[in-house]
C-alpha cells in the first residue's frame, strides 16, 4: 500500500540557518510528490511539486527538494530559514487510481524558526 | 487571482442540530474535496466530487453529505451533528486532479 512518512514531527531551527525537513513515500510505481505548507489557521499552500525530469525543483520563498527514487525520498530543503517560515509542512504522494488521483498526505512536520 | 472560499470561518453549534458549510471556487475547477483536520490525524478525506451530481466517499464519509449543484459550489452537510465532528474542515479544488487548492478552512465546535 501507499504510504507517506514524516518521520520528524517537530523540527527547531535558528533563523539563518539551513533547513532539511524529510519525506519517504512507499510507491511502486511513477511517484508524483508535493509539499504544501499551512500557516497558523489558513489552509494549505503549495510549495513545489515534482512530476518527472530533474531530480531537484524550485518551489517559493527559496524552497528546492530533491527526489531520490533509490531512496524512494522527498526531502524538502532551504538554505537560511527566516522566522516567517514558522508553519508546518506536509509531503504528499499522488498516485493514479482508477480513473482518478489518490492523494496520501504525510503526518505533517512543525518547524519553529527561533529568533 | 486563483480563490478557494470558505464560509463560515468559524462555528459553534449544538449536538443534533445540522450544521452546513460551504465552499466556492473561482477556478471552474472540475473537481473539489472536503478534508477535515484533526491533531495527531493529518488530513482526512470526508467527499469528492469530480463534477456537478458526480460525488464519491472518501475515506471517512459516516456522518457527513454533501451537495454539488453548480460547479462553483461544494456544501458539507451534517445532519444531526455530533460532538466528535468537531474539527477543523478544508474544501480544496483542482483541476489538473492532483494539485490542490485549499480554503482557509471552518473551525467547526459541537458542543
Amino acid at each position: 500500500a501507499q504510504s507517506v512518512t514524516q518521520p520528524d514531527a517537530r523540527v527547531t531551527v535558528s533563523e539563518g540557518a539551513s533547513l532539511q525537513l524529510r519525506c519517504k513515500y512507499s510507491y511502486s510505481g511513477t511517484p508524483y510528490l508535493f509539499w504544501y505548507v499551512q500557516y497558523p489557521r489558513q489552509g494549505l499552500q503549495l510549495l513545489l511539486k515534482y512530476y518527472s525530469g530533474d531530480p531537484v525543483v524550485q518551489g517559493v520563498n527559496g524552497f528546492e527538494a530533491e527526489f531520490s527514487k533509490s531512496n524512494s525520498s522527498f526531502h524538502l530543503r532551504k538554505a537560511s530559514v527566516h522566522w516567517s517560515d514558522s508553519a508546518v509542512y506536509f509531503c504528499v504522494l499522488s498516485v493514479a487510481s482508477s480513473g482518478s488521483w489518490q492523494l496520501i498526505f504525510g503526518s505533517g512536520t512543525q518547524l519553529t524558526v527561533m529568533p | 487571482d486563483m480563490k478557494v472560499t470558505q464560509m463560515p470561518r468559524y462555528l459553534i453549534k449544538r449536538m443534533g442540530e445540522n450544521v452546513l458549510l460551504e465552499c466556492g471556487q473561482d477556478m471552474s475547477h472540475e473537481t473539489m474535496y472536503w478534508y477535515r483536520q484533526d491533531p495527531g490525524l493529518g488530513l482526512q478525506l470526508i467527499y469528492i466530487s469530480y463534477d456537478v451530481d458526480s460525488n464519491s466517499e472518501g475515506d471517512i464519509p459516516k456522518g457527513y453529505r454533501v451537495s454539488r449543484k453548480k460547479r462553483e459550489h461544494f456544501s458539507l452537510i451534517l445532519d444531526s451533528a455530533k460532538t466528535n465532528q468537531t474539527s477543523v474542515y478544508f474544501c480544496a479544488s483542482s483541476l489538473e486532479g492532483n494539485t490542490l487548492y485549499f480554503g482557509a478552512g471552518t473551525r467547526l465546535s459541537v458542543l
